[in-house]
């Protein structure tokens, strides 16, 4: 079974920075591209940043762009997103998603979730 | 304002049939994009996929559930409603303008 466990979310001044790691079981973790989707309260899913399986390749939304770096360390199964920079609008749950291929398709879907995070800036 | 517009709610009574638009553009679902669904029962609760590649279920999805594609739109069939049903549904697809996958804004189903 398939399972992702996001971690390390909390109450954050504005300006901070935050690390949220996933962890990964159930599947071979270092053959699956990875993302991270928020929700901010009361809102829809908004794509954050993607990564593939190697790490060799990486994607950011413009909102989070030059904040917020993905990485992921195969040998733990473990997925990370540095947050620096935080603002009040990057207020959300934070989902971790595991893609179906090992490269990360534009156009592609993500096939199973975490249960989220949450993750407020605030003064 | 997502860039995929879907009805903010929709209701139908148990055991009848809904659907659920998903309207795009040309640079993303008329461009020819996929469009994949998600079930989410609780706000802030993991997202379940539905459908993927326009409409395709995975495996476990009942086939109550549907999807389809055409032109810059997308829809979300379910028949046979069932109360398990309600939460809020997603369409995401790829909008190459914004080099990003996006979301529309969810639908809410109430089972009547």
């Amino acid at each position: 079974e398939v399972q992702l466990v996001e971690s390390g979310g909390g109450l954050i001044q504005p300006g901070g920075s935050l690390r949220l790691p996933c962890a990964a079981a159930g599947f071979a973790f270092s053959s699956y591209a990875m993302s991270w989707v928020r929700q901010a309260p009361g809102k829809g899913l908004e794509w954050v940043s993607a990564i593939s399986a190697s790490g060799g390749s990486i994607y950011y939304a413009d909102s989070v762009k030059g904040r917020f770096t993905i990485s992921r360390d195969n040998s733990k199964s473990t997925m990370y997103l540095q947050m620096n920079s935080l603002r009040a609008e990057d207020t959300a749950v934070y989902f971790c998603a595991k893609g179906p291929a090992a490269y990360y398709d534009t156009g592609g879907h993500f096939d199973y979730w975490g249960q989220g995070t949450l993750v407020t800036v605030s003064s | 304002q997502s860039v995929l517009t879907q009805p903010p709610s929709v209701s139908g009574a148990s055991g009848q049939r809904v659907t659920i638009s998903c309207t795009g553009s040309s640079s993303n679902i008329g461009v020819g994009y996929d469009v994949h669904w998600y079930q989410q029962q609780l706000p802030g609760t993991a997202p379940k996929l539905l459908i993927y590649g326009n409409n395709n279920r995975p495996s476990g999805v009942p086939d109550r559930f549907s999807g389809s594609k055409s032109g810059t739109s997308a829809s979300l069939v379910i028949t046979g409603l069932q109360a398990e049903d309600e939460g809020d549904y997603y369409c995401q697809s790829y909008d190459s303008s914004l080099s990003s996958r996006v979301f529309g804004g969810g639908t809410k189903l109430t089972v009547l």
